[in-house]
C-alpha cells in the first residue's frame, strides 16, 4: 500500500531564506508526482507536476525534484517571500488510471 | 466555467439528514475525484471517476456514501444519514485524461458541519 509522508509538518523561516520541503513515498512504482499549494480556507492550486520518467521539474522560484529509486521528493523555494506562506501537499499517483494519495502537508510560514 | 465548480460552499445540517454536494468540473476533463480533508488533516480519497469506466470507490468511508456522475459531468456525492465525524470539507478535483502529464484542477470545497 502507498504511503505518502512530509517532513516538516510546519516551518517557520525570514523572508529571503531558500528552504526545502520533503516528501517521500513507500512504494517506488510511481506514475507521476505533484506539489500542491493550500492557502486557508482554499482549494488546492496544483504547482508542479513531474512525471515518472523525469527528474525535476522547475517553475519561477520553485524546484521539484524526483528521485524514485530512493522514494523521495523535493520543492525547494528559493528566496522565500512572505506570499509564500501556505501549506504544502505532495501527491503520488500510482498508476494512469489510479488516485492520487497526498501526503498530510507541511505549513510554511514565511516572516517578513 | 474556467474552473471547477461546486456547490453549495458551506452547508449546516442535522444529525440523521442526508446532503448532496454538487461538482462541476471543467468542460473536458475526463477525470473526477472527490477527496475529503478534516481540519488539520490530510486528503482523503473517496471516489474517482474516469471516462466511461467503473469508478475506484475503495475510498468511500460506509455505506452511507455514494456518488455518481451523469453524462461524463457532473458529479453529485450523496451521504445519507449524516454523522458528526462527516463534518469536513468535501473537495472535488478533475483533470484531462492522457499521458501522464496531468494537472488537476481543484474546486474551493464545500463545508459540511453535521450537527
Amino acid at each position: 500500500k502507498q504511503e505518502v509522508t512530509q517532513i516538516p509538518a510546519a516551518l517557520s523561516v525570514p523572508e529571503g531564506e531558500n528552504l526545502v520541503l520533503n516528501c517521500s513515498f513507500t512504494d517506488s512504482a510511481i506514475y507521476n508526482l505533484q506539489w500542491f499549494r493550500q492557502d486557508p480556507g482554499k482549494g488546492l492550486t496544483s504547482l508542479l507536476l513531474i512525471q515518472s520518467s523525469q527528474r525535476e521539474q522547475t517553475s519561477g522560484r520553485l524546484n521539484a525534484s524526483l528521485d524514485k529509486s530512493s522514494g523521495r521528493s523535493t520543492l525547494y523555494i528559493a528566496a522565500s517571500q512572505p506570499g509564500d506562506s501556505a501549506t504544502y501537499l505532495c501527491a503520488v499517483k500510482t498508476s494512469n488510471t489510479g488516485k492520487l494519495i497526498f501526503g498530510q502537508g507541511t505549513t510554511l510560514q514565511v516572516k517578513p | 466555467g474556467a474552473g471547477v465548480s461546486q456547490s453549495p460552499s458551506n452547508k449546516v445540517t442535522e444529525k440523521g439528514k442526508d446532503v448532496e454536494l454538487r461538482c462541476d468540473p471543467i468542460s473536458g476533463h475526463t477525470a473526477l475525484y472527490w477527496y475529503r480533508q478534516s481540519l488539520g488533516q490530510g486528503l482523503e480519497f473517496l471516489i474517482y471517476f474516469q471516462g466511461n469506466s467503473a469508478p475506484d470507490k475503495s475510498g468511500l468511508p460506509s455505506d452511507r456514501f455514494s456518488a455518481e456522475r451523469t453524462g461524463g459531468s457532473v458529479s453529485t456525492l450523496t451521504i445519507q444519514r449524516t454523522q458528526q465525524e462527516d463534518s469536513a470539507v468535501y473537495l472535488c478535483a478533475s483533470s484531462p485524461f492522457g499521458t501522464g502529464g496531468e494537472k488537476l484542477f481543484f474546486g474551493s470545497g464545500t463545508q459540511l458541519s453535521v450537527l
